[in-house]
């Protein structure tokens, strides 16, 4: 079965410090890729998306992704935290020519001071 | 601006008490989707539409319909709520295509009693 796992459910980083956030996917074929964030009390953003091409994707308000695909990882990054990244991130996957979005269980960021 | 509304906000019912929560989009987008998030599952697909009067079942259907006569609204109608669809509930749209950004309402927080 289609799945993605995030195995991190809580992380906790000190401001300016890097960060990554680890995303497995489970699919017969590569799938489109996703990573979302949620801001307390808020709906959903994406932050960057991967189909095909360069491994390596930047995204908004200073994340990238990297693609592996031997590892059917999609791991998120950010080389130095700010205090406005605590939030939970969501890993989301969805198969060419399948229209259901599947997500992870999500990883909830704090940043300390 | 665009933007996918949900109406309620906040919801407080009883078990059995028919209700429905709106869901609309002004980008003219032909996917629609409703998710439920609950703590440690993610977001799960309760429902999706492709177009107009096309809708098809997600991971989580059961105590749900939904319906699409128009191309921007797509409730999702519990006809007798019970206490475990209390969640938060979350309506999304995009173009068509599986490798589109899906454009996230701002939640309704339902609890049945």
């Amino acid at each position: 079965a289609q799945s993605v796992t995030q195995p991190d459910i809580h992380i906790t980083v000190s401001e300016g410090a890097s960060l990554e956030l680890r995303c497995n996917y489970s699919y017969g074929a590569t799938p489109y890729l996703f990573w979302y964030v949620q801001s307390p009390g808020q709906g959903l953003q994406l932050l960057l998306k991967y189909f095909s091409g360069d491994t390596l994707v930047q995204g908004i308000k200073g994340f990238e992704a990297e693609f592996k695909r031997s590892q059917s990882s999609f791991n998120l990054r950010k080389p130095s935290v700010h205090w406005s990244d605590a939030a939970e991130y969501f890993c989301a996957a969805r198969g060419f020519g399948n229209e259901k979005l599947t997500f992870g269980t999500g990883t909830r960021l704090t940043i300390i001071p | 601006e665009a933007q996918v509304t949900q109406n309620p906000r906040y919801l407080i019912t009883v078990t059995g008490k028919k209700l429905t929560v709106t869901c609309s989009q002004n980008m003219n987008h032909e996917y629609m989707s409703w998710y439920r998030q609950d703590p440690g599952l993610g977001l799960r697909q309760i429902y999706y539409s492709m177009n107009v009067e096309v809708t098809d079942k997600g991971d989580v259907p059961e105590g749900y319909k939904v319906s699409r006569k128009e191309k921007r609204n797509f409730p999702l109608i519990l006809e007798s709520p019970s206490p475990n669809q209390t969640s938060l509930y979350f309506c999304a749209s995009s173009w068509g295509g599986p490798g589109n950004e899906q454009f996230f309402g701002p939640g309704t927080r339902l609890t049945v009693l």
